[in-house]
């Protein structure tokens, strides 16, 4: 399948590390976030969502930190494996007039063993 | 979470032709959302369609361009109109599940030669 990322910046890290993936978002009225993973030939998929009102938020093996004075949001994985290897985006929730979700950059994460 | 599927999963259209891309989602939702993702690209917002009312295009898309359907509260498509190279890409639909955030379909390849 087609490949995801080619010119997205690339994290490599090594199997068992952990990885530190960042994001920073655009709208300071934006009140929800969501990290996604995408794999090559899939649709995005949900890894952990945090609300505006939270800092941080852990799930298993990830969590989410949120900086609103920064307008930061990051994405940390403990013990990294290969199937981690995917692209990641943050999207953030714009309120607006209705819900919309609008995409960050994203970043490839590259695990060697 | 809700299930999307989205038709077809990939294609190959000559230039000048039209594309029409259907989503369908296994629960009914209210708004459903039109992404085009550019290869080796984020996401990008190309239009909010709510079943009843006019699409509601972001900036730099056009509705002769990619005309959209809601008919009811499963379904909608999406057509490619005089399709250019310019074109290719993945193209997804999104659909908001209260908590549980937004949910992709797997996405539609599509290549214009």
């Amino acid at each position: 399948g087609e490949s995801v990322g080619l010119h997205l910046p690339t994290l490599s890290v090594q199997e068992g590390d952990n990885s530190i993936i960042n994001c920073a978002y655009s709208n300071s009225a934006s009140d929800y976030f969501i990290w996604y993973k995408q794999e090559s030939g899939k649709g995005p998929q949900f890894i952990i969502d945090i609300r505006s009102n939270m800092d941080k938020r852990q799930g298993q093996r990830v969590t989410v930190l949120l900086n609103k004075t920064v307008k930061h949001l990051s994405l940390q994985i403990a013990a990294t494996q290969p199937g981690d290897s995917a692209v990641y985006f943050c999207a953030e929730n714009n309120p607006g007039g209705y819900n919309k979700l609008i995409f960050g950059a994203g970043t490839r994460l590259a695990v060697h063993p | 979470s809700a299930v999307i599927s989205q038709k077809p999963s990939r294609d190959i259209c000559q230039r000048g032709t039209s594309l029409t891309i259907q989503c369908q989602v296994d629960s009914q939702v209210t708004m459903m959302f039109w992404y085009r993702q550019q290869p080796g690209q984020s996401l990008t917002l190309i239009a909010t369609a709510n079943q009843g009312s006019e699409a509601t295009y972001e900036s730099g898309f056009v509705i002769d361009k990619f005309p959209i359907s809601r008919p009811n509260l499963t379904f909608s498509t999406l057509t490619v109109s005089n399709m250019s190279p310019e074109d290719s890409s993945i193209y997804l639909c999104s659909v908001e599940v209260g908590r549980e955030g937004y949910t992709f379909g797997s996405g539609t390849r599509l290549t214009v030669v």
